[in-house]
């Protein structure tokens, strides 16, 4: 089983609908991050949460919702989105928050596509 | 701003050596990552650098010059599998990761 689990790996949804995005990690880290990686943009880091607590919010609008209801899983929920909001929505997790070597550990990543 | 540059896309041919740049400016440095991702697949771990110098890691080395403001990735004996992207991220001051767009790397037999 790999390190970090993302479900679905690609999803399709209406700007009205209201769809949530898994991400599991199997490492027991107490970090986990969501990232979203536009086409030929860098990687844009949107929440992370370190001991379930959100420690960074990059002024992502309100469409966007995490949910981390413990160390190992996260939630990102998603309704009224836009299309410029389709893009790869990557998770990742890292042992800590600290200023040491923290490595992230990405899973492959949901495909999202807004019409 | 912070800003980090790389080159978009570079092409080499099988077994030879190819060097991927990467140049940053940020408010403070506290170490640079490169990672490295497949099409549709999760980005992993390549190097890490925060001291000046080269970290050698079999096929793969990794530059770090801090007064420059500058690294690069150097691969060797190229692979078929390499063909990948490659990402640059700096962390700064504030121990937040400043992310390049990547560079493709397309490995031609």
């Amino acid at each position: 089983e790999t390190g970090v689990t993302q479900t679905p790996r690609h999803l399709v949804m209406g700007m009205t609908n209201k769809k949530s995005l898994k991400c599991e990690q199997h490492l027991g880290h107490n970090a986990m991050y969501w990232y979203k990686q536009s086409a030929k943009k860098p990687l844009e880091l949107m929440f992370v949460y370190n001991f379930k607590e959100q420690t960074e919010n990059n002024s992502v609008p309100s469409r966007f919702s995490p949910e981390c209801p413990n160390s190992s899983h996260l939630f990102l929920h998603l309704h009224t989105l836009q299309p410029e909001d389709s893009a790869l929505y990557l998770c990742a997790s890292s042992q800590d928050t600290g200023t040491g070597v923290e490595k992230l550990f990405f899973g492959s990543g949901t495909q999202l596509s807004v019409l | 701003g912070q800003n980090i540059d790389q080159p978009t896309e570079m092409t080499a041919t099988e077994g030879a050596i190819v060097q991927i740049n990467c140049t940053y400016q940020t408010s403070g440095f506290n170490g640079l990552f490169w990672y490295q991702q497949h099409a549709g697949e999760a980005p992993t771990f390549l190097s890490y650098n925060v001291l000046d110098g080269l970290e050698e890691k079999g096929r793969f080395s990794s530059f770090l010059s801090r007064s420059k403001g500058y690294s690069y990735l150097l691969l060797k004996e190229l692979q078929m599998k390499d063909s990948a992207s490659y990402l640059c991220a700096v962390r700064d001051s504030n121990y937040q990761l400043i992310w390049g767009a990547g560079t493709k790397l397309i490995i031609k037999p």
